[in-house]
């Protein structure tokens, strides 16, 4: 099945600055790379999301690149604020079609220095 | 709020006991899944229901099962419990057969097992 790799575990940056989350996948057939945000006290939720033909997308301030000949994806987090301050996973959907959901990292946990 | 209802939000019980644990789907979405949190293992996949029929499972337990019902609400019923099924317990729901971006998850139901 497929394995998700998630790095660091813990990033801790000034308000301002960048962040880079990284992520590898083991099944060349996944396709699809979501990423959620996870606030304390609540379900994971949907920020940004990739597929297996595009190499790059935008969303205001957060961006995600796909290397799929390295199997691995990040997360870009540009002008980081406050309210970025949060567990953010990585996922996989597996080739099997996607009816056994996603495959997470183990989350890394994100710390906005002010 | 994702649409997506999980009762109850916490739940505290003895080992060897018995629960079930509630989601109710947001509108129109025919599929559940289920997923496990614990600090060590991460976001685990359990089971993956499409209007009323189990589409996949993952790491679930035999002591733990789901349903889902013809209304589209699903339960996860997890029995002789024990110490180690303490965790968060997300489901989630979407439109259709297999994960995309329109899957939302629930804010989950925290599990203490004493």
């Amino acid at each position: 099945g497929e394995n998700v790799e998630q790095h660091p575990s813990t990033l801790s940056v000034q308000e301002g600055d960048s962040a880079v989350i990284k992520c590898t996948y083991s099944d060349s057939a996944s396709n699809y790379f979501p990423w959620y945000k996870q606030e304390l006290g609540k379900g994971p939720q949907l920020i940004i999301d990739i597929r297996s033909n595009v190499g790059e997308k935008k969303d205001q301030r957060i961006a995600v690149t796909l290397n799929k000949t390295a199997k691995h994806f990040s997360l870009h987090i540009t002008e980081t604020q406050p309210e970025d301050s949060a567990v953010y996973f990585c996922a996989a959907r597996n080739s099997g079609g996607g009816a056994d959901g996603l495959t997470f990292g183990k989350g890394t946990h994100l710390i906005i220095q002010p | 709020d994702s649409g997506v209802t999980q009762t109850p939000k916490h739940l505290i019980t003895a080992t060897g006991q018995r629960v079930t644990l509630r989601c109710s789907p947001r509108s129109g979405d025919l599929s559940v899944y289920w997923y496990q949190q614990s600090l060590d293992q991460g976001l685990q996949f359990l089971i993956h229901y499409y209007n009323g029929e189990e589409r996949a499972k993952g790491n679930i337990l035999e002591r733990f099962s789901a349903q889902q019902f013809p209304d589209l609400h699903s339960e996860l019923n997890l029995s002789s419990l024990e110490l180690g099924d303490s965790a968060l317990y997300f489901c989630a729901s979407s439109v259709g057969r297999t994960w995309g971006t329109e899957a939302f998850f629930g804010q989950g139901t925290r599990l203490t097992v004493v």
